[in-house]
């Protein structure tokens, strides 16, 4: 059975920009987490989606948004980007809130 | 909000030390999980811990999860230079978010 893939592995932007990064999870998992990874601030919560509905969203502004397509794979957006959100974005899935399977992450750099 | 505080943040070992890592919750939970990051590499799932006064084993590896369900701990005994890595420790409340603790970076001297 194929891992969570993640897309791009690697971006850089400048300030201002939007991006969006994709996450396909484990086949017949429901459940998408997003996590930001910072050396500083370790991995924080962004949102977890389950069948397309955004179940639970973490403290981060409203320029980080996500979705959840019908085939389970899910995307986030970032606009108007800032420097500290330079980090490596990680997607996890699940089968439903149980031990959940991590991606290898879009390192995101923002100049 | 809830908080998930982990400790220590960093830990040096000798090869064949034990060591541990402690991780402690705001709030009561619903389960801890458990997962270890290589460096360079991502999160993987060691175990999850459902029951108050819980204790499983895998290996040398050994978690335990506080009867008030507010803590928990992973202690590896005899520690091997293949244990490096960062340990995290993640705590839900019922259908809630899950919470990551900051981690415990584990290094091992040969």
């Amino acid at each position: 059975k194929a891992g969570v893939t993640q897309t791009p592995r690697y971006l850089i932007k400048t300030r201002g920009q939007q991006v969006t990064l994709s996450c396909s999870p484990i086949s017949g998992h429901r459940s998408v987490s997003w996590y930001q990874q910072t050396p500083g601030q370790g991995l924080q919560f962004l949102f977890e989606y389950f069948s397309e509905t955004q179940r639970n969203k973490g403290n981060f502004p409203g320029r980080f948004s996500g979705r959840q397509f019908s085939n389970s794979r899910s995307e986030m957006n970032v606009s108007t980007l800032e420097l500290g959100d330079s980090a490596l974005y990680l997607c996890a899935s699940s089968l439903y809130q149980n031990e959940q399977f991590f991606g290898p992450g879009t390192r995101l750099t923002v100049l | 909000g809830q908080q998930v505080m982990q400790i220590p943040q960093y830990q040096h070992v000798q090869e064949g030390e034990d060591f541990t890592t402690y991780c402690n919750s705001s709030t009561t939970l619903s389960n801890i999980q458990w997962y270890k990051q290589r460096p360079g590499g991502h999160p993987v799932f060691l175990i999850q811990l459902v029951k108050s006064g819980e204790v499983k084993k895998q290996k040398r590896l050994t978690f335990q999860f506080g009867e008030a369900k507010k803590n928990s701990s992973l202690h590896i005994t005899a520690t091997q230079t293949t244990d490096v890595g960062t340990y995290f420790c993640a705590g839900r409340v019922n259908a809630g978010k899950s919470t990551f603790g900051d981690g415990t970076t584990l290094t091992v001297k040969p």
